[in-house]
């Protein structure tokens, strides 16, 4: 059961936009349409900001939105606030074996 | 609102048995449609899935856990459970419980997690 592979790290100002990327293979991401990412802040627990690639629950931002192309899927969050400085973390399914893999985490940085 | 709630001692020693209990409130735990799992997330690391069970009992577990690990469900008390056994210092965690939508495989709710210690 291998991790999904994100950058350690991000950073953009207020304002800005930032992109996190979830590389998986055709055994994950690439086969499955149930990415989701979650925000954790530190001391707390993980939060879910996006579920099947794009859909996003009730009270998270239209700020953030996610999108896949193979075997990679993407979280962009736009006009970045201090509140979004956290880890980002993603997650597939990868099959009946396996149920799921984790991404390594991003921690994204407000400048 | 469902809300989850992790329980269990903060300290257990090398070659023992780590358990852990979640009491889910605000929704059944024999409901359809969900998988009820532990992750944990050693310090500074990120998050590792442990393990799942669906209403049914059918459970299913991280192969890197190498059969050491158990969860359990008690209905009547609306409480699963997670048993590891021969823990070592590198089962030294926060341990979260989490609800996850079946169909769509995502993680809708989670327990504030526990932190547990692995030393003699």
């Amino acid at each position: 059961q291998s991790a999904l592979t994100q950058p350690p790290s991000a950073s953009g100002s207020p304002g800005q936009s930032v992109t996190i990327s979830c590389t998986g293979t055709t055994n994950d991401v690439g086969d499955y349409n149930y990415v989701s990412w979650y925000q954790q802040h530190p001391g707390k627990a993980p939060k879910l900001m996006i579920y099947e690639v794009y859909k996003r629950p009730s009270g998270v931002p239209d700020r953030f939105s996610g999108s896949k192309s193979g075997d990679t899927a993407s979280l962009t969050v736009s006009g970045l606030q201090a509140d979004d400085e956290a880890d980002y973390y993603c997650t597939s399914y990868a099959g009946s074996n396996d149920f799921v893999v984790f991404g390594g985490g991003t921690k994204v940085t407000v400048l | 609102q469902v809300q989850l709630q992790e329980s269990g001692p903060g300290l257990v020693k090398p070659s023992q048995t780590l358990s852990l209990t979640c009491n889910v409130s605000g929704g059944s735990i024999s409901s359809g449609n969900y998988y009820w799992t532990w992750i944990r997330q050693p310090a500074g690391k990120g998050l590792e899935w442990i393990g799942r069970m669906y209403t049914t009992g059918n459970t299913k577990y991280n192969p890197s856990l190498k059969s050491r690990a158990t969860i359990l469900v008690d209905t009547s008390k609306n409480q699963f459970s997670l048993r590891l056994t021969s823990v070592t210092a590198a089962d030294t965690a926060v341990y979260y419980c989490a609800r996850v939508r079946a169909m769509q495989v995502y993680f809708d709710c989670w327990g504030q997690g526990t932190l547990v210690t692995v030393s003699s």
